[in-house]
């Protein structure tokens, strides 16, 4: 158990809809990341949050954002679903760089039919 | 931005034989690179990191191996056992400036054969 949680587990919708997902991360660390896992895109960096704000922005759709509440916890929302966002996301943590050690959480699988 | 390959894609090894998995970056900036080790459908979970100011560093049978003028590092396991067997990933990133998260490699298929 890495410490850092991620509800819900599963999420099925459908296309057009939007959904939020949300992590804690472990205790004591600032940064929040959020990755996306598919089989054709690989894992890849979305974006990050330092102690409430946005800090580092990667292959981040328009379509999707980002929050860190004051206690520390995120939220990923996707809005306007399409078939290709189905994907495993991934929240991480550390303790404040993106060169400490990140911490991933069970991951949140999504399926957009 | 940063880029990662890894190779190979897939690995196949004798148990106990000991596996190789290689990547190279291309942002001269980048100065950790964590591997990953991820099973089916479970979070990736760091096994050994490497800073830029250090060439090698071990933990019993997983060695890490960094070569910055090459922009290559590499990882070794050794006497491999069937629980070694899942998707490895490496990774590099920057504390240059603002942080931008980890750049992944593809993923290496390790297979433990009995």
């Amino acid at each position: 158990d890495s410490g850092v949680t991620q509800t819900p587990k599963h999420l099925i919708t459908a296309t057009g809809q939007r959904v939020t997902l949300r992590c804690s991360p472990r205790s004591g660390d600032l940064s929040v990341y959020w990755y996306q896992q598919s089989l054709d895109q690989g894992l890849q960096f979305l974006i990050q949050y330092y102690n409430g704000e946005e800090r580092a922005k990667g292959n981040i759709l328009e379509r999707f954002s980002a929050q860190q509440f004051p206690d520390l916890h995120s939220e990923l929302n996707l809005s306007s679903l399409e078939l290709g966002d189905s994907a495993l996301y991934f929240c991480a943590s550390s303790a404040a760089r993106s060169t400490d050690t990140q911490y991933f959480g069970p991951g949140t699988r999504l399926t957009v039919l | 931005g940063e880029n990662v390959e890894q190779h190979p894609s897939t690995l196949s090894v004798q148990e106990g034989d000991s596996a190789v998995i290689k990547c190279t970056y291309s942002d001269s900036a980048s100065n950790y690179f964590p591997w990953y080790k991820q099973e089916l459908g479970k979070r990736p979970q760091l096994i050994i990191d490497i800073r830029s100011n250090v060439g090698e560093k071990k933990d019993q049978r997983i060695a890490v191996t960094l070569n910055k003028t090459a922009k290559h590092f590499s990882l070794h396991i050794t006497e491999t056992q069937p629980e070694d067997s899942a998707v490895y990933f490496c990774a590099a990133s920057s504390s240059g400036g603002g942080a931008d998260g980890l750049t992944f490699g593809k993923g290496t298929h390790l297979i433990i054969q009995p």
